[in-house]
């Protein structure tokens, strides 16, 4: 059973155009929500992350979007560019799990000059 | 600051055979993570090292793969005998240990591919 689900799975946006991508999570126990960008040949990386006591974080052009009560968060790239395409990946994490992170599918998203 | 490397990039082998995969951490880092992505799936948590010692792991698959971490340091992942299904990205991740959001840093991964 998978915990956390990603969608949508690739993503084509132009440049100067808002990425979306949404994830929803079973566990009502997860305490950590971040989200890792991976570019090709390289690991992810991690972009931005927020706790469930708030419902937004912004860090330049990419801001988490957190519903508790729907348990979703989605991520929010303004402004997208062509640097931007990579592929990323939601996660959430239990902090009793020894900090384990539990993975979204991942979406490729590729910006158009 | 060195990152979290991995060894081989790439690794091609014959179903049976033994495949052994070596992470090193970031110097100091007590946590180290392995996790594993199949066919454009998602990133699956295998276990757990706090220093030497396995904290964690349930995610292993079976009793065919072996991890182990050395004096606490590098950490290495054996698949004995592989199978098919064993294809995937291996990624190992570190970070600092104690309480807190600590992030984890990830290697480039290991691409493995059983045939």
């Amino acid at each position: 059973q998978q915990q956390v689900k990603q969608s949508p799975q690739s993503l084509i946006v132009q440049k100067g155009g808002i990425s979306i991508i949404n994830c929803a999570y079973e566990n009502t126990a997860f305490d950590y929500f971040p989200w890792y960008q991976q570019f090709p040949g390289k690991g992810p990386a991690l972009l931005i992350a927020i706790r469930p006591d708030v419902s937004e974080k912004k860090e330049g052009r990419f801001t988490i979007s957190f519903n508790k009560s729907a348990k979703q968060f989605s991520l929010h790239i303004m402004d997208s560019q062509p640097g931007d395409s990579a592929t990323y990946f939601c996660a959430a994490r239990l902090e009793t799990s020894g900090s384990r992170l539990t993975f979204g599918e991942g979406t490729q998203l590729t910006v158009n000059p | 600051e060195a990152g979290v490397t991995q060894f081989p990039s790439h690794s091609v082998i014959e179903k049976g055979q033994t495949v052994t995969l070596r992470c090193d951490p970031i110097s100091g880092h007590d946590n180290l993570y392995w996790y594993r992505r199949v066919m454009g799936k998602e990133i699956k948590f295998l276990l757990h090292f706090v220093k030497e010692s396995k904290q964690d792991e349930s995610g292993m698959p079976n009793n065919r793969f072996l991890a182990e971490r050395t004096g606490g340091t590098y950490s290495t992942l054996k698949v004995q005998p592989a199978e098919l299904e064993d294809s995937g990205v291996y990624f190992c991740a570190s970070s600092v240990g104690g309480q807190g959001d600590h992030e984890q840093y990830f290697g480039p991964g290991t691409r493995l591919t059983v045939t």
